[in-house]
């Protein structure tokens, strides 16, 4: 059974602070995907990457695949009350990406 | 932006009713999904739907469990006899494509609560 382990499950940080968050398996994925969800929502897709070692940017979050295809992670800079919310990793695999496998998710809280 | 929407946001129902969960996908979105998410708990797969038929469910989607799209708008999962394990957000999901970076649009969810 493939795993997708999120850590930490909660995090607090001010308002200016830099963070990561990781999405750690031993399974490799063909791609994993990033997603924020705020209550009474569904998830909403931030990003996906594909290729190992793949770094993307997204104003100011920016996110990595693992070489290896099976961890990333998601770091912040200089948080802003805007960016709490429910983080979920989601992984597919190669020759089936109709299923998803999620984490758990990270709940941040940016205080101002 | 086009969204899925999902009706209703919240539904409670007795334990052995029949409920069925309704959802719009995107317009032009061709793949369309459900997932559950039991409170504090991961999102799980249920079921994805392609040319009016399923294409893979999981171990979750029993007999119990059924999708259609009766009027090539809607979407509908229906749970013919509710157990209190079934007490859940669902979410309707929707993509052009299967492809892995086509992104996945989710709807709001709606809870379902089974007393």
């Amino acid at each position: 059974t493939q795993l997708l382990e999120q850590s930490p499950q909660f995090l607090s940080i001010q308002e200016g602070e830099n963070l990561t968050v990781y999405c750690n398996s031993s399974s490799v994925f063909s791609s994993l995907q990033w997603y924020r969800q705020e209550p009474g929502e569904g998830p909403v897709l931030l990003v996906t990457v594909v290729t190992g070692g793949e770094v993307k940017k997204l104003k100011r979050l920016t996110f990595q695949f693992g070489d290896a295809r099976k961890d990333s992670s998601l770091h912040i800079t200089a948080a802003q009350p805007g960016d709490t919310g429910l983080y979920l990793c989601a992984g597919a695999n190669a020759g089936n990406n109709r299923k998803l496998i999620w984490g758990l998710g990270t709940s941040l809280a940016v205080n101002p | 932006e086009p969204e899925v929407t999902q009706t209703p946001s919240h539904q409670v129902t007795q334990m052995g009713q029949e409920v069925i969960l309704r959802c719009v996908p995107i317009s032009n979105h061709l793949y369309f999904y459900w997932y559950r998410q039991i409170l504090g708990q991961k999102v799980e797969f249920l079921v994805s739907f392609y040319n009016n038929e399923i294409s893979e469910k999981s171990e979750i989607f029993d007999d119990q469990f059924s999708v259609e799209r009766p009027d090539g708008s809607n979407f509908t999962l229906k749970i013919r006899s509710t157990k209190l394990e079934d007490s859940a957000m669902y979410f309707c999901a929707s993509r052009t494509e299967s492809a892995t970076n086509s992104p996945l649009h989710f709807g709001n969810g709606t809870r379902l609560t089974v007393t």
